[in-house]
């Protein structure tokens, strides 16, 4: 099982409020994602880190923030939700080398009303 | 135009039966390829990788053609627990993954 967690699982929260969606990892992977997914849809990247101090925008606009201070800790920050906002959110780890296997949280599924 | 693109589905079997899934992928550098399984409402998790030579693991085959930037999975006697959606996934840039919007399966008693 890889040891990847996401909370919260679940939030709804109104329009306008500041939400941080945490993932915390404890395999040591310097890689890490944020994808966003609608149902029935494919997951779209939004932000990635090759490592401590080193963040990406993927290539689906968001208006969410990430940092990574620490390996292990890659939160998402969206500063004022808006119901455009609502989806899930995943985020995943990888090891570094060649190996392609993602390792994914549960996800956050965001509700903004 | 999509990265990557699969027939949505549903596939709709019996137990026991055969089932191929195909998908393509619109950049020629891509670097890796691989199938993932998502249950429904769960995160994707790694079914296989495929390798140009086409590899195997029990009932799932995977087989890549690079020149036709095409991907298969076939899987054979179909079990219940098979039901899910299969994504297609494809790395370039090192570090991008790109998903397909998955094909779902059911697998019916």
């Amino acid at each position: 099982e890889a040891d990847i967690y996401q909370t919260p699982r679940y939030l709804v929260i109104g329009t306008g409020k500041k939400i941080t969606l945490e993932c915390s990892q404890t395999m040591g992977h310097d890689k890490m994602y944020w994808y966003q997914q609608d149902p029935g849809m494919e997951l779209h990247l939004i932000h990635y880190s090759y490592g401590v101090n080193s963040t990406e925008k993927g290539d689906l606009s968001s208006e969410s923030t990430v940092s990574r201070i620490r390996t292990e800790h890659f939160p998402l920050t969206l500063e004022s939700a808006r119901p455009s906002h609502t989806s899930q959110y995943l985020c995943a780890s990888r090891e570094r080398g060649d190996t392609g296997e993602l390792f994914f949280g549960e996800g956050s599924r965001l509700t903004v009303l | 135009r999509k990265e990557v693109e699969q027939d949505p589905g549903p596939f709709n079997v019996p137990e026991g039966a055969t089932v191929a899934f195909n998908c393509t992928y619109s950049n020629s550098a891509s670097q890796s390829f691989f199938w993932y399984r998502q249950d429904c409402r769960k995160e994707p998790k790694l079914l296989m990788s495929v390798y140009s030579s086409g590899n195997e693991d029990g009932r799932f085959t995977a087989q890549l053609n690079r020149a036709s930037q095409y991907i298969s999975l076939l899987i054979r006697d179909s079990k219940l627990s098979d039901s899910a959606t299969y994504l297609c996934v494809v790395r370039y840039n090192f570090n991008k993954f790109y998903f397909g919007s998955g094909t779902k399966l059911n697998v019916k008693p």
